[in-house]
């Protein structure tokens, strides 16, 4: 799987939009970019994926570069309950592949 | 509700013990997936099953053991329990084996002493 890398942490104001970047330059034509995030205590929840248009759901945008070499992952409105730790992950969409998490950007909202 | 039960929540085990962490879902998903989770490594798959009756190795599954005699159970074996396994444990399923989506448990904290 191609290589991520994220800061490893940031701080947000409480509703304000938190906009989470990833590089992913080595990332190759069929795969995908997957967020999944981890608030304290719980299980990794799955947020969002795309491979190479733009996606957004009830719960976040992601934004993928032309050249598909780095996302943003963005919470339009972030929550207290939004502090988490946030994994960006490329992937085949296999059933050969299994998910690989790397260390992620805690993300602290502050209000 | 839907989704991963795994047992226990906590556990304090001596090393040289046995241990079995349990999970069951009630998705009916195919595939199912144990990680654990160590500070500064993030998560790592230990093993999977992309169906009933088979299973595979996942990055580090030196020391554990998995069956998957049903859809629904996937139960993570520990024969002889050593201090580096002291870790959270979290077990996953999917619908499908490599779909997008991941659903996980809240985890087992398992100490090894």
């Amino acid at each position: 799987d191609a290589k991520t890398t994220q800061p490893p942490s940031m701080d947000c104001a409480e509703g304000r939009a938190a906009n989470l970047p990833c590089n992913h330059s080595t990332i190759s034509g069929n795969e995908y970019v997957y967020w999944y995030r981890q608030i304290h205590s719980q299980g990794p929840q799955y947020i969002i994926h795309g491979l190479k248009n733009n996606e957004t759901n009830e719960m976040a945008s992601l934004i993928i570069t032309e050249d598909r070499k780095s996302s943003t992952l963005i919470l339009p409105h972030a929550t207290l309950r939004d502090t988490a730790v946030y994994y960006c992950i490329v992937r085949p969409r296999s059933n050969d592949y299994k998910l690989s998490f790397g260390a992620g950007t805690t993300v602290t909202v502050r209000a | 509700i839907a989704g991963i039960t795994q047992a226990p929540t906590s556990q304090i085990l001596a090393a040289g013990r046995r241990m079995t962490l349990r999970c069951t879902q009630d998705m009916r998903h195919n595939a199912m997936y144990w990680y654990r989770q160590d500070l500064g490594l993030g998560l790592r798959l230990i093993h999977y099953s992309n169906t009933a009756g088979t299973t595979g190795k996942g990055e580090v599954p030196d020391g554990y053991s998995v069956s998957r005699a049903n859809t629904d159970d996937f139960p993570l074996t520990l024969a002889s329990a050593v201090p580096s396994q002291t870790s959270v444990y979290f077990c996953a399923s999917s619908a499908q084996p490599g779909a997008n989506v991941l659903t996980f448990g809240a985890g087992s904290r398992l100490t090894v002493l």
